[in-house]
């Protein structure tokens, strides 16, 4: 089983609409949860963290985590093209300063 | 001006060479670390390097080794280049804490 899992995607959607993106884990003890943006050819950039139960915002983003469910999501309101990219879901496990990362989620954003 | 530089950004090599990859953070951040992006977009982690506490995964084969100079300094060098280690590899660096990486820009390794 893997520790993170993302849907692969692509996941298309059109300008102005809400993309949501969904992300398990499998490590109980996971304490801090990442959202990574990453464009074609590019290096993955930090664009949320989230380390309670509930939802963090911060401009279009919206992440939320159920520790419960072993689930974490972001949501982007107002998609733009700008948006389109893969983003990754990374979970920091217990005392390991490490973070695992999903496999990633492709968003298209269509004009 | 970069926080976390990687050198260098694209590497043709053929098989069974050695060759290095050089990582410098000027973050101040604790922890370095080298990850491996397949051609899939799975990164997988490969080391991580605190205060000369070396993190080794595993399943990385020993003819990869980190080398670190100084707490700024990640390098990372591989002998006897294989097809399969064709992959971008990214360099990232953290605070004390749990927070977020940074990631360098990334070397595209090509081994034919």
């Amino acid at each position: 089983q893997k520790e993170v899992e993302q849907n692969s995607g692509p996941l298309s959607v059109p300008e102005g609409a809400i993309a949501s993106l969904n992300c398990t884990y499998s490590d109980r003890v996971s304490q801090s949860f990442f959202w990574y943006r990453q464009y074609s050819g590019k290096s993955p950039e930090l664009i949320m963290s989230i380390y309670s139960n509930g939802d963090k915002e911060d401009g279009r983003f919206t992440a939320q985590l159920n520790k419960a469910s072993q689930y974490v999501s972001l949501l982007i309101r107002d998609s733009q093209p700008s948006d389109s990219a893969t983003y990754l879901c990374a979970v920091n496990s217990g005392s390991a300063r490490q973070l695992t990362f999903g496999s990633g989620t492709q968003l298209t954003v269509l004009p | 001006d970069t926080a976390v530089s990687q050198t260098p950004k694209y590497l043709v090599t053929q098989m069974g060479n050695d060759k290095s990859i050089k990582c410098e953070q000027n973050l101040g951040h604790d922890t370095m670390y080298w990850y491996k992006q397949d051609s899939k977009k799975f990164l997988k982690i490969m080391f991580s390097y605190n205060n000369k506490e070396l993190i080794i995964n595993e399943t990385v084969p020993n003819r990869f080794s980190p080398k670190s100079p100084d707490k700024a300094h990640l390098n990372l060098h591989i002998n006897s280049l294989e097809l399969g280690d064709s992959a971008v590899y990214f360099c990232a660096s953290s605070p004390r804490g749990n927070y977020g990486y940074t990631f360098g820009s990334g070397t595209r390794l090509t081994v034919v």
